[in-house]
């Protein structure tokens, strides 16, 4: 079965720059998309299609794809952005949908 | 605004058939070419996409549940439908449905899940 690679914990200060990675051999030619949750929240999508931002997420959200591995990163960490990060994406064939383990950015 | 919430039993025996519907209000569910999507989350846990159906029908499902698992459209209840069988504990979790987000034309991004409901808590135990 596919499975999407990431790092279980990133932590940074305020003010830093966070970057959350995503590895998966199927990543080279699918894209990645990621998503944040809040504790007892329903995820929200921040990045799709590798770099792009829907409508109402920040600038200092962004998305990249190298490879195998796809990145995350918040420029100027807050607190507030504290939460469990998913990437997500398919196999080759885009009959496995998965998602990553999950990475809880912390932020003090 | 499209806005979605699921519905069903919070308690499952095992064995038997875990069903859901995802109650979708401002908009109809075959409107657009969207996907809705159905994921689950065991608690303290990530996430698994269960399955999708898109709006004129067509299911695709997550290998690892086939033969259990069906995603269905009750267009006169503007509702999408989750029937997992022989459930186990192992299908405790919260269960979301999810629409894919609006592109251009009415079109869907896939795998884009723009829009969830918050989700509902279901558990498997005699």
């Amino acid at each position: 079965s596919y499975e999407l690679t990431q790092p279980p914990s990133v932590s940074v200060s305020p003010g830093q720059t966070a970057r959350i990675t995503c590895s998966g051999d199927a990543l080279s030619k699918k894209y990645a998309y990621w998503y944040r949750q809040k504790s007892g929240q329903a995820p929200v999508l921040v990045i799709y299609e590798d770099t792009k931002r829907p409508s109402g997420i920040p600038e200092r959200f962004s998305g990249s794809s190298s490879g195998t591995m796809a990145t995350f990163t918040i420029t100027g960490a807050q607190v507030d952005d504290e939460a469990d990060y998913y990437c997500y994406s398919t196999d080759n064939y885009g009959n496995e949908r998965v998602f990553g383990g999950g990475t809880k950015l912390t932020v003090l | 605004q499209v806005h979605l919430q699921e519905s069903g039993p919070g308690l499952v025996r095992p064995s038997q058939t875990l069903s859901l519907s995802c109650s979708v209000s401002g908009d109809s569910i075959t409107s657009g070419n969207y996907y809705w999507s159905w994921i689950r989350q065991p608690a303290g846990k990530g996430l698994e996409w269960i399955g999708r159906i898109y709006t004129s029908g067509n299911p695709n499902y997550n290998p690892s549940l086939r033969g259990r698992v069906s995603i269905s459209l009750d267009t006169s209840k503007n509702q999408i439908s989750l029937n997992l069988g022989s459930v186990t504990a192992a299908d405790t979790a919260v269960y979301y449905c999810a629409r894919d987000l609006s592109g251009g034309l009415g079109i869907g991004i896939e795998d884009a899940f723009e829009i969830w409901g918050q989700g509902t808590m279901v558990t498997v135990s005699s």
